[in-house]
């Protein structure tokens, strides 16, 4: 069965730090892309990032609203994923979802979406 | 940033309803878009990719079609576990965006 399982949330102080993990099982780990995705209490979904997998050299993407303040990082060797996440706002407040991002090449030419999700893991940034 | 506008965001209707949502991309996009859907408590499930490829156990009264700019979902014949929030997701460029969500609620 193909799951991921997210941890690492909590409660924390503005200007914290917190690190998310993110494990896979069921999945060829070190194939795929890894995106980080999150939903503020009552909002729509925000995407976070992306982990691209070795054949494109592991490189990342951030959203604005992160970049420079949370790092997403890999280890195929545990098939886990991580968002390491700094200098955190109270606007940070949300369910942090981890989940796997397939890009590449569908019939009819490329395409991209995220087909496997974990359950997320909430994270409270709060005085 | 290329923003999705989802329409309408909230939509009331009856169990057999044909419904639609749309979503439009401030800039072509091609095909790269997905929908999801989501209940109160959980994940996103991915109904859509490509715009209009129907992912693996999803059932055949959701479509989706579209390209470019302009992107539609269709749930023919609702039923009663399809009321939720439905999300559009493009892929076509760095960040990438979801829309703002259609709540689809129970008459």
């Amino acid at each position: 069965e193909v799951q991921l399982v997210e941890s690492g949330g909590g409660l924390v102080q503005p200007g914290g730090s917190l690190r998310l993990s993110c494990a896979a099982s069921g999945i060829t780990f070190s194939d795929h892309y890894m995106d980080w995705v999150r939903q503020a209490p009552g909002k729509g979904l925000e995407w976070v990032g992306r982990s691209r997998n070795k054949a494109n050299s592991y490189t990342i993407e951030y959203a604005a609203s992160v970049k420079g303040r949370f790092i997403i990082s890999r280890d195929d060797s545990k098939n886990s994923v991580y968002l390491q996440m700094n200098s955190l706002k109270t606007e940070d407040t949300a369910v942090y979802y981890c989940g796997r991002d397939f890009s590449g090449q569908c019939s009819g030419g490329g395409c991209a979406y995220m087909d496997v999700w974990g359950k997320g893991t909430t994270v409270t940034v709060s005085s | 940033d290329i923003q999705l506008t989802q329409s309408p965001s909230f939509l009331s209707a009856s169990v057999g309803d044909r419904v639609t949502i749309t979503c439009r991309a401030s800039q072509g996009i091609s095909n790269y878009l997905a929908w999801y859907q989501q209940k109160p408590g959980k994940a996103p499930k991915l109904l859509i990719y490509a715009a209009s490829t129907l992912q693996s156990g999803v059932p055949s009264r959701f479509s989706g079609s579209g390209s470019g700019t302009e992107f539609t979902l269709a749930i023919n014949s609702l039923q009663p576990e399809d009321f939720a929030t439905y999300y559009c997701h493009q892929f076509g460029g760095y960040p990438l965006t979801f829309g703002g969500g259609t709540k689809v609620e129970i008459k």
